[in-house]
């Protein structure tokens, strides 16, 4: 069964670190990558979505793909305590083309 | 534009009966998917629908049912409720299976 491994955390950060969010998958062809945030009682809202190997940046989100290592990463610049919530991570499953999600790290930036 | 909504966004209903949920996605959308989210178990895919198709579906029970009508607007259904149903149910929709989801605010549903 395909699925995606995440650190469940609580990963705590001061305001102003960088955060480092991992996931590896187990789907070696899959070519579509999404991470979510997921505040404590609302829906997944997507951050980024990444499809090739190397980096991508969004503001003070960068995702880092590398699929030999079959490891997806996500770093927050700049921590501010509206960046706790938990993280999900995703990868498209083409041989079900259904999106599969990991469990979640949940993050906590101190002030 | 409008994103995905969810109808009702609340329910609570006893053992047994059953219940229908509703998602219109984003306009456009016709890729809609749902999935169930509890804390033990994170989101779990229920089953997605394209073009009034089902296209996939997730490892639940034939009580957990769906479908999409012409206009994207997707229904699920679960008949005979057992407790372990007590979850959030999310709906996300896409341009096309596998683009980009966007998710619904979620329909908690508690069972008594």
């Amino acid at each position: 069964q395909k699925e995606v491994e995440q650190n469940s955390g609580p990963l705590s950060v001061p305001e102003g670190a960088i955060a480092s969010l991992n996931c590896t998958y187990s789907d070696r062809v899959s070519q579509s990558f999404f991470w979510y945030r997921q505040y404590s009682g609302k829906s997944p809202e997507l951050i980024m979505s990444i499809y090739s190997n190397g980096d991508k940046e969004d503001g003070r989100f960068t995702a880092q793909l590398n699929k030999a290592s079959q490891y997806v990463s996500l770093l927050i610049r700049d921590s501010q305590p509206s960046d706790s919530a938990t993280y999900l991570c995703a990868f498209l499953d083409t041989g079900g083309f259904k999106t599969i999600f990991g469990a979640g790290t949940r993050l906590f930036v101190k002030a | 534009k409008a994103g995905v909504t969810q109808t009702p966004r609340y329910l609570i209903k006893t053992r047994g009966q059953q219940v229908t949920l509703s998602c219109s996605p984003i306009s456009g959308h016709r890729s809609v998917s749902w999935y169930q989210q509890t804390p033990g178990q994170g989101l779990q895919f229920l089953f997605e629908y394209f073009s009034e198709t089902q296209r996939n579906k997730g490892n639940f029970p034939g009580r957990f049912s769906g479908r999409q009508f012409s206009n994207s607007r997707s229904e699920m259904n679960v008949s005979t409720l057992e407790l372990g149903d007590s979850a959030l149910y999310l709906c996300a929709s896409s341009p096309q299976t596998g683009d980009e989801q966007f998710f619904g605010p979620g329909t908690r549903l508690t069972v008594l």
